[in-house]
């Protein structure tokens, strides 16, 4: 059981440059989420999908798109790269309901220069 | 808004010390409260988790109290082993009902180092 896949781990971007971080889980989780991790400051949310074809903002969504056309996939896209967005990202997923926990993937580590 | 406050660290014990990791919140109702940790180079895992006041979450030694009336949450292990070195979380999650069984606020995390 895989769990939560991301891809890639490590990334370096231009500025105004794009890309799309992938995540993908085998749990049938119907919930799914996108973090970034900064020295800090914790984890802030910035997009989360319920289900499929259901994709809402979390606390920080500016310069990311996010759409969910499967129960399986969550990919997050990065429009035009800035250096504020350098960060480690995380994708997680969780069963609905509230005791269900995040399944957390191992994250992708960007740099935009 | 809600909002989780931890203790600053780094925190660097000798193995076998006692652990404590402070934790308040701030949120409207009765938010269920989680400690997650993480490992270097993984993501974050569940620790423990209390859904109501004055549960007690517990695994893997450690133990954390929902104190409603000091809105805190604090992490304590009586005996840390190196292998207990990682970086810990403190979140919450507003039982608001609708989509919010996902949110979590999250601590700015705390770095423990045990040395031998």
């Amino acid at each position: 059981n895989a769990g939560v896949t991301q891809t890639p781990k490590f990334q370096v971007l231009k500025t105004g440059q794009s890309m799309t971080l992938q995540c993908a889980q085998d749990m049938n989780h119907e919930y799914m989420s996108w973090y970034r991790q900064d020295p800090g400051m914790g984890l802030r949310l910035i997009h989360y999908s319920v289900g499929a074809g259901i994709t809402d903002q979390g606390e920080v969504p500016n310069g990311y798109n996010v759409s969910r056309s499967t129960t399986e996939d969550f990919p997050l896209r990065l429009l035009s790269a800035a250096p504020s967005q350098t960060s480690v990202y995380f994708c997680a997923s969780s069963r609905t309901g509230e005791v269900s926990p995040l399944h957390f993937g191992n994250g992708t580590r960007l740099t935009v220069t | 808004g809600n909002s989780v406050t931890q203790m600053e660290g780094p925190v660097t014990l000798s193995e076998e010390a006692f652990l404590t990791i402070n934790c308040t919140y701030t949120a409207t109702g009765y938010p269920s409260l989680f400690w997650y940790v993480q490992y270097p180079g993984e993501g974050l895992q569940l620790l423990l988790k209390a859904t109501k006041a004055d549960d007690k979450g517990s695994n893997k030694g450690f133990e954390a109290t929902y104190r409603k009336e000091t809105t805190s949450f604090h992490l304590e292990k009586g005996s840390v082993q190196v292998s207990d070195s990682a970086v810990y979380f403190c979140a919450l999650r507003a039982n608001a009902g609708g989509t919010s069984y996902g949110k979590l606020t999250f601590g700015q995390g705390t770095i423990l180092t045990v040395h031998p």
